[in-house]
């Protein structure tokens, strides 16, 4: 069975300081997909990134970064210098290849406090 | 440059009325998929199309909901009956071709439905 799981239910932070979302994922599939979303507010789902189980190189995008290990199933988030803006619910989320739904966790609720 | 549309954006409806919430997907999809969201929790899988076959239905959580997709195009998803607990956010996606390797899920919008 494919599970993902965030153990963080909620995090505050005062803005510019660094925050990382943790994830666990639980999958017997050798080739699998890795996301991660953010739903704002306003609800809609906000396409983050993506990774292939083969690619475990460390991803950087401006102040987001993304670390990949295998070793210990975790696919984490750090958001550097945040910003209010960044504020909302981000989820972690697998896929597998031959059967496409995605498999949410059941999110981080991230709070940037001025 | 449209992408997935869903309609009505928010229903309200009465305990045990029917319901019926309709998904435009991006034109030429062929996949189409509908999540269930519950307050506070991550999107939850109901069903899968691949064009006008309903390939998976493992997630719809009980015989009063249906859907369908009978020219593989636009879906509807129809709760028959509704409880308080189908209150949640149902999320339509879409992707242009099944094939081996990642086909991007493309989302709308939602429909946010509260049942009283």
């Amino acid at each position: 069975a494919q599970k993902v799981t965030q153990a963080q239910t909620e995090i505050s932070v005062v803005e510019k300081e660094d925050v990382t979302l943790d994830c666990v994922y639980e999958t017997r599939d050798t080739t699998y997909y890795l996301f991660w979303y953010k739903q704002p507010p306003s609800g809609e789902l906000v396409f983050l990134i993506r990774r292939n189980s083969f690619d475990e190189q460390n991803e950087i995008s401006g102040r987001y970064s993304w670390n990949f290990q295998k070793s210990t199933s975790s696919f984490n988030f750090t958001i550097t210098a945040s910003q209010v803006v960044d504020s909302a619910v981000y989820f972690c989320a697998l896929s597998g290849v031959r059967d496409d739904k995605i498999i949410f966790g059941k999110g981080t609720r991230l709070h940037i406090l001025p | 440059g449209a992408g997935v549309s869903q309609s009505p954006r928010y229903k309200v409806a009465k305990r045990g009325q029917d319901v019926a919430l309709r998904c435009d997907p991006i034109s030429g999809h062929v996949s189409l998929f509908w999540y269930q969201q519950a307050l506070g929790q991550g999107p939850e899988f109901l069903t899968y199309f691949q064009n006008e076959a309903q390939l998976d239905k493992s997630g719809l959580p009980s015989d009063r909901f249906f859907a369908e997709r009978p020219e593989g195009s636009v879906s509807t998803l129809k709760i028959q009956r509704t409880q308080q607990e189908d209150s949640a956010v149902y999320l339509c996606a879409s992707s242009l071709v099944v094939a081996e390797g990642y086909n991007e899920q493309f989302f709308g919008p939602g429909t946010r439905l509260t049942v009283l």
